[in-house]
């Protein structure tokens, strides 16, 4: 069984560029997880999605990042217009959407914005 | 809100021993699930174990293993007989019952030869 995927695993881009970030699930699960990681913050929690409906969203920084997750298997995070503090790795998780179920998740997309 | 409490950025350990990486958490929730993921230099987040807080008996996989004090709200990991494919950043994580997790800030494992 394959895995979270997420696409693309690297991405450099200008500042004030649009950037849009990848993930498909493990089959099966209901839940979807953003965290963005660097090594000030640590991994910090952008939005969880359960059954596709978004349901803490308190972490996305502001307006300028955006995540949808438009049916079970797919879910893009949009950043418009990107900046440089933007960079860090960005991971994608997924589970069965009930406690007791760890996450699983993908190998993560590096973003470096310049 | 829930926090993630790991106290100690770096550890390093002689290959073969022992080492014990800690965490607390604050909640005022009883019922709820604590997990210990590995994330190597290839920086996939790999679970390492997981501990029900209903259960009393601390967790083992192999030579991991938990020291789960539900009532100081501490949750230990032990790596006994350290190798050096142990070497990478430990994070501690809690879930909740609505199934939101908060992870700590991790621990830099080094394993010495």
């Amino acid at each position: 069984d394959a895995g979270v995927i997420q696409s693309p695993r690297h991405e450099v881009t200008e500042m004030g560029q649009e950037v849009t970030l990848r993930c498909k699930p493990i089959s099966g699960h209901n839940s979807l997880f953003w965290y963005r990681q660097t090594m000030m913050r640590g991994l910090e929690l952008l939005i969880y999605f359960n059954n596709n409906v978004p349901i803490d969203d308190s972490g996305m920084p502001e307006d300028r990042f955006s995540a949808k997750m438009p049916n079970a298997s797919f879910s893009t995070l949009k950043i418009q217009p990107s900046e440089p503090r933007d960079s860090a790795v960005y991971f994608c998780a997924s589970n069965k959407g009930q406690a007791a179920y760890e996450q699983y998740f993908g190998p993560g997309t590096r973003l470096t914005v310049t | 809100a829930q926090t993630v409490t790991q106290s100690q950025p770096e550890m390093s350990v002689q290959e073969a021993e022992t080492v014990t990486l800690s965490c607390t958490y604050d909640t005022s929730e009883s019922d709820y699930y604590l997990f210990w993921y590995k994330q190597p230099p290839s920086r996939q987040m790999i679970l390492v174990i997981r501990q029900e807080a209903y259960k009393q008996q601390n967790a083992t996989e192999n030579r991991f293993s938990v020291n789960f004090q539900k009532a100081a709200k501490s949750f230990s990991l032990k790596i006994s007989d350290s190798q050096l494919g142990d070497a990478a950043m430990y994070f501690c994580a809690y879930q909740k019952a609505g199934n939101q997790f908060y992870f700590g800030t991790g621990t830099s494992l080094t394993v010495i030869p």
